[in-house]
């Protein structure tokens, strides 16, 4: 099942902050937040751990509520470069599996 | 290191065609796999591989066959096109997808008339 993410779209101008979030029905042990801009693969931004460990960017800041099983990631003083579409992505553990959300729009505009 | 490539990078196909789309990684990644992209609808899951020889079903497994004889080369095998296999097709590869950076190739645009 995809994990829902919130909101589906967002528009800031630069230099404002922003939270996507992240909800899986299922027990995680991991989540995954990827970019995409148009007509581009997804980059990978940052994957958060069960226990505590983080990986990714530092420029990127994200939580991982274990009890509630959602992730929140932080874009603090957007640039133009911001904008895209944020994917989520999760997984069990043992998983092979990650699945991802259905997206989150970000605009940037000057 | 190219990383993920595919090919090709568009292909249109006819209501029951079948064709190949190829997927190569020179990371040494045990772990493959192979996603669509529909708009609205995210990156799905359609197959994925955890080594040479061993291959399973995600979500969207239907219409689909794949095949993993080397470490490097995990095929997309459409048997029988349709309309509603019209997307865009992403490979990506992982040392260990749960706890690891995917790396995706370029995508496949794939239309079937």
């Amino acid at each position: 099942q995809q994990p829902v993410q919130s909101p589906q779209a967002v528009i800031l101008r630069e230099g404002e902050d922003a939270v996507i979030n992240c909800s899986s029905s299922k027990a995680l042990y991991s989540v995954h937040w990827y970019r995409q801009k148009h007509g581009e693969a997804p980059v990978f931004l940052m994957i958060l751990l069960k226990g505590g460990e983080q990986k990714g960017h530092e420029k990127i800041s994200a939580s991982f509520n274990e009890k509630k099983q959602q992730s929140s990631l932080y874009l603090t003083a957007s640039q133009l470069s911001y904008s895209g579409t944020y994917f989520c992505g999760t997984a069990g553990a043992g998983s092979y599996q990650l699945t991802f959300g259905k997206g989150t729009k970000l605009s940037v505009i000057p | 290191n190219a990383g993920v490539t595919q090919t090709p990078k568009f292909q249109v196909l006819k209501t029951g065609q079948s064709m190949t789309l190829q997927c190569a990684q020179d990371m040494n990644h045990e772990y493959m796999s192979w996603y669509r992209q529909d708009p609205g609808m995210g990156l799905r899951l359609i197959h994925y591989s955890v080594g040479a020889g061993i291959t399973d079903q995600g979500e969207v497994p239907n219409g689909y066959n794949v095949s993993r004889s080397t470490t490097e080369d995990f095929p997309l095998r459409l048997l029988s096109a349709a309309p509603s296999q019209t997307s865009v097709y992403f490979c990506a590869s992982s040392p260990r997808p749960e706890v690891s950076e995917q790396f995706f190739g370029p995508g496949t645009r794939l239309t079937v008339l």
